[in-house]
């Protein structure tokens, strides 16, 4: 199995700063073949389900602020949300699909300062 | 938009199946594969497996040999049974869409709870 894990737990931001969330996974998800990294950054608000952002590490899904960008690649991994807003306020799931067992890490709660 | 919802009760007794459907409505079943994603109160999400349009399917084999999936085309519906179910099966379950097998999961269904218990 390919174990994602994510850091912080949670962080508070104010509004308008940067949110910086990580995420490693215990193999690499890289393909040489096509140069592409099988991550993908899901949000969840409260009572509802998660919402996918980015792809390929780095693609973000049409509609999705330009506020959140995905980085990295390998087995390192980061999302940034720029400008906090506080519809922002979730908890953020990384999740690898290099393999048929797909995996999520624990997730990174964000909240407002 | 093509969306989707799951059905079944939210009640099941220790050590019995837990069945659940997720309908397809505004698109169409054919192509893409279909999960089933599972949360337990206040914890992470779990995969549990996944069917294609075509049938083919597997499953997270941390549930064993617990799991079966199935697909109906004609009613534009997907399936799961999960068998012997203890406590710690009760959790918000999700199906879910995958443009393909290795592609993340872009639609997701609301949602339902299944509570384990006597």
């Amino acid at each position: 199995d390919t174990v994602m894990t994510q850091s912080p737990d949670s962080l508070a931001v104010s509004l308008g700063e940067r949110a910086t969330l990580n995420c490693k996974s215990s193999q690499s998800v890289f393909f040489s073949s096509n140069n592409k990294n099988y991550l993908a950054w899901y949000q969840q608000k409260a009572g509802q389900p998660p919402k996918l952002l980015i792809y390929w590490a780095s693609s973000r899904v049409s509609g999705v602020p330009d506020r959140f960008s995905g980085s990295g690649s390998g087995t390192d991994f980061t999302l940034t949300i720029s400008n906090l807003q506080a519809e922002d306020v979730a908890v953020y799931y990384c999740q690898q699909y290099s393999s048929t067992l797909f995996t999520f890490g624990p997730g990174t709660k964000v909240d407002i300062k | 938009q093509v969306q989707l919802q799951e059905s079944g009760p939210g009640l099941v007794k220790p050590s019995e199946t837990l069945s659940l459907t997720c309908t397809v409505s505004g698109g169409s079943i054919s192509s893409y594969y279909w999960s089933w994603i599972r949360q337990p109160p206040g914890k992470g999400l779990e995969w549990i497996g996944y069917i294609s349009y075509s049938g083919s399917s597997t499953h997270n084999p941390s549930l064993k040999s617990r799991v079966t999936i199935s697909v109906d085309t004609s009613k534009n519906q997907f399936s799961l049974k999960l068998t012997s179910v203890t406590a710690a099966d009760t959790a918000v379950y999700y199906c879910a869409r995958g443009w393909g097998l290795f592609d993340p999961f872009d639609l997701w269904g609301q949602g339902t709870l299944v509570t384990v218990s006597s």
